[in-house]
């Protein structure tokens, strides 16, 4: 099975900080990586799909970089809707792994 | 408008069994891929398996194999989830989720979630 790490677990940032998440796969992925967003009492949504493409509606302050193993979610001006939890997940072969998330908060 | 619509909040007692539902609207059921998500009180997001309408070929995370079945109705557009003899540990929410596919496979319109709650 493949393993998805996330760092840091939490952070506490102010409106119009850049915020970097990484996310490590336990083996190479290539591509196959996906981000979700989840607001507290709520499903979770779509962000980014294939390491950097911007689901339709997503604000353009979020973007993806990565691949095989290391990829990292940055958010390049916290907004206060910002602030949920984040999560990575794999899509390679056929499972779908997610990473245990990262909490954002106010600080 | 793609959406899927999942069956009300369920309290159960253990060893009870349950079945939970997915209805899907506006998009090709058949087409794409149904996945199930949990999320126990307080936690992450755990895959349990996916099912693919169209001929109902299913697969499981190890995890949640032989634990729930998944399984889909054509006719009425629904995917279900179900369990045979709950335990209070499968005290959680439960998403289904449709899976569609660029160049890679990715989770993009999901239901509002199932709250089962299972106490004796």
């Amino acid at each position: 099975d493949i393993q998805m790490t996330q760092s840091p677990s939490s952070l506490s940032a102010s409106v119009g900080d850049r915020v970097t998440i990484t996310c490590r796969a336990s083996q190479t992925i290539n591509r196959n990586l996906n981000w979700y967003q989840q607001k507290p009492g709520k499903a979770p949504q779509l962000l980014i799909h294939g390491v950097f493409n911007l689901q339709s509606g997503v604000p353009s302050r979020f973007s993806g970089t990565g691949s095989g193993t290391d990829f990292t979610l940055t958010i390049s001006s916290l907004q206060p809707e910002d602030f949920a939890t984040y999560y990575c997940q794999q899509s390679y072969g056929t499972s779908f792994t997610f990473g245990p998330g990262t909490k954002v908060d106010i600080k | 408008e793609v959406q899927l619509v999942q069956s009300g909040a369920e309290v159960k007692k253990p060893g009870e069994s349950l079945k939970i539902s997915c209805q899907g609207s506006g998009y090709s059921f058949t087409s794409y891929w149904i996945a199930w998500v949990r999320q126990m009180p307080g936690e992450g997001l755990e895959w349990m398996g996916t099912i693919y309408p169209g001929d109902s070929h299913t697969t499981y995370s190890p995890s949640f194999q032989g634990q729930v079945t998944i399984s889909a109705d054509k006719s009425t557009s629904t995917a279900s989830l179900q369990w045979s003899g709950l335990k209070a540990s499968d005290t959680a929410m439960y998403y289904c989720v449709r899976v569609n596919r660029e160049t890679v496979y990715y989770l993009d319109s999901w239901g509002q979630g199932t709250l089962v709650t299972v106490s004796s």
